[in-house]
């Protein structure tokens, strides 16, 4: 059974950094691009960032870019998002998601439960 | 980027009634459009990929259609369970972006 963990959320003031993990298990997870999708607070799907399988293709939201930096660790099974200077806007729960292939761009086949983040002074 | 727009925004209809979402691609997509089920408090779930095929354990009263800019999810005689928000998403390039969602209600 394929499960998505997600961890690192919480409340932080705005212009400080937070780093979410994901802790991904029930298939092969360095053959799958995986992704990082939020929701803000009663509203709608925002896809955040992206990676591929080998860490080759990397692609971000320009909502985040230069301030959002996606990693993975195959050999952990685990996903990361690391998030500076962030705004109140980034308030959201944070989605860790699994695409149905290797590379870029993707469709999301399973999801986790998310893990929340509130920047706020 | 694609803008994807989703219409209505909310539709209120009865169990057993045949219930159609359009969404529309600001530029041509092909097939590269899926569609997921969001039920309040719980994370999306996958229900079509490429435009109109069905995931598999989804129920095969869902169906899509479309392709180029234009496409719709169908539900068939829709049931207690459907009630829930509805998005689309292309994946025709790497910056993934969805629809802005339809929540369908119970009339």
């Amino acid at each position: 059974e394929v499960q998505l963990v997600e961890s690192g959320g919480g409340v932080v003031q705005p212009g400080r950094s937070l780093r979410l993990s994901c802790a991904a298990s029930g298939f092969t997870f360095d053959d799958y691009v995986m992704h990082w999708v939020r929701q803000p607070p009663g509203k709608g799907l925002q896809w955040v960032s992206g990676i591929s399988w080998n860490n080759a293709d990397i692609d971000y939201a320009d909502s985040v870019k230069g301030r959002f930096t996606i990693s993975r660790d195959n050999a952990k099974n685990s996903l990361y998002l690391q998030m500076s200077s962030l705004r109140p806007e980034d308030t959201a729960l944070y989605y860790c998601v699994k695409g149905r292939h290797g590379f870029p761009p993707s469709y999301f086949d399973y999801w986790g439960r998310g893990t929340l983040v509130t920047v706020s002074s | 980027d694609i803008q994807m727009t989703q219409s209505p925004s909310n539709l209120s209809a009865s169990v057993g009634d045949r219930v159609t979402i359009t969404c529309r691609a600001s530029q041509n997509i092909d097939s590269w459009l899926a569609w997921y089920q969001q039920k309040p408090g719980r994370a999306p779930e996958l229900l079509i990929y490429k435009a109109s095929s069905l995931e598999s354990g989804v129920p095969s009263r869902f169906s899509g259609s479309g392709s180029g800019t234009e496409f719709s999810l169908i539900i068939n005689s829709l049931q207690s369970d459907d009630f829930a928000t509805y998005y689309c998403q292309h994946y025709k390039t790497k910056s993934a972006t969805f629809g802005q969602g339809t929540r369908v209600e119970i009339k």
